[in-house]
Parts: structure tokens; sequence; C-alpha cells
């Protein structure tokens, strides 16, 4: 295991269409985490699982969204009806107990 | 609700000289982290900074944490071209898992 690995590395959708977007932790990592970050800011939480609970949800996640981590593995994160400014970097985390995040390479999305 | 702030936002230094980053927070947090980011790349762990006094260092980066000030810093000797990023800290509030990030400092090493 090499790594956080994110698919897809780039999606660019029209405004109004669902995406889904797939992150595979750390294997040993129970703790997964999505952020978004646009240019020039640093990434802002969106969301946090332990296992396959989500416990903590960031105001910036509104209805729209919805993440899940069926079975503790892997997580998604879907948009519905896109908006541009829903247009960021979506990066995915992982990490054992207490200890540091490892990120991803990220999910470029561009809403046009 | 945490805050973190880091100065300078923008950094050009020429090579061999030394500089300090410094991140300043708002409430208590749990531990600090910096972290450094490639043009088009993921966020790359650096540093993590558990206690007061805590001091690391890795090459030319050395980074501190003073709880008290709410003020970690990261100190770069001697830097080099390969220096250049854009580096953040981040803190985690008592009791949340979510980490809360500076807006970041873009660091160029000028030859």
């Amino acid at each position: 295991d090499t790594g956080v690995s994110q698919d897809p590395r780039h999606k660019i959708t029209k405004r109004g269409q669902n995406v889904t977007f797939r992150c595979d932790p750390i294997s040993e990592h129970n703790r997964l985490y999505w952020y978004r970050q646009t240019l020039g800011q640093g990434p802002e939480f969106l969301t946090y699982f332990q296992n396959e609970a989500q416990l903590e949800k960031s105001r910036l996640l509104s209805d729209r969204f919805s993440a899940e981590r069926p079975k503790g593995s892997f997580s998604t994160l879907e948009i519905q009806r896109t908006e541009q400014g829903d247009s960021a970097m979506y990066l995915c985390a992982s990490s054992l107990e207490g200890l540091e995040a490892f990120f991803g390479q990220g999910t470029r999305l561009t809403v046009v | 609700e945490l805050k973190v702030e880091q100065n300078p936002l923008f950094l050009s230094m020429q090579e061999g000289k030394n500089y300090t980053i410094y991140c300043n927070y708002s409430t208590t947090s749990d531990r600090l982290y910096w972290y450094r980011q490639d043009p088009g790349k993921s966020l790359e762990s650096l540093f993590v900074l558990l206690s007061n006094g805590a001091v690391k260092q890795e090459g030319r980066l050395m980074a501190s944490l003073d709880t008290k000030a709410r003020l970690s810093t990261l100190h770069i000797t001697a830097a080099v071209h390969d220096l250049s990023a854009t580096y953040f800290c981040a803190g985690s509030g008592a009791g949340s898992y979510q980490l809360t990030f500076g807006k970041g400092t873009k660091l160029s090493v000028i030859p």
C-alpha cells in the first residue's frame, strides 16, 4: 500500500450534474477525512469518518454533498446538482488513531 | 472555533539565507502540524508538534511550538531552491478531529 489513493484525478462536469469521487485510505488507517481546497487557500475541512461512522461534518457540507464509508474501507463523496462554486480540489486524508494525517493526490473538479 | 494565521503569506528569499515562518492560533490546540505543498500536488507532512516547547528538525527545516503564546514557527536555514513550495500550518481544536489550516506561506528561493 503506497498511500492514500483518489479517483478520478480530474473531473470536468457541467453545472447541474452529479459527481462522485472515491478515496482509498492507507489500509490500516481507521480515520478518514475529506477536505476542499480552492486556489490560494488552505484546505477546509468537510467531514470525518472513524471506521464507517461519520462523526463530524462541516457547515460547508451543504445538503448537496454526501459522503459514505461503507464497511470502514474506501469512501465516496458525492456532489449533487453541481454549481460553479463547487470547483475546487477535493482532498482525502487518512490516519491511525491520534496520529498525523496523510493526504491523497486529490481530485480537481471543474464545473463549467 | 480555532483560527490559524500564518505570516508572511509570500516569501521570496535568496539561497543561503535564513528565515522564519510564523503560525499563530486562536484557541487551545491539541497539536500543531506543518505541511508542504508543491504546485498541483497534495500535502506532504513535515512535522507534528504535540507539546509546549516541542522542537523538531529535518534537514534545513526546524519547527517549534509555544503553546502559551499559541505560536509555532518554521525556521529555514541556508535555503536552497528545492525548498520552494507552499507551507501550511494546521491545528486541531480540543476534542475535534478536524484540522484547521492557515492560508499558507508561498516560499520562493531564488538562486
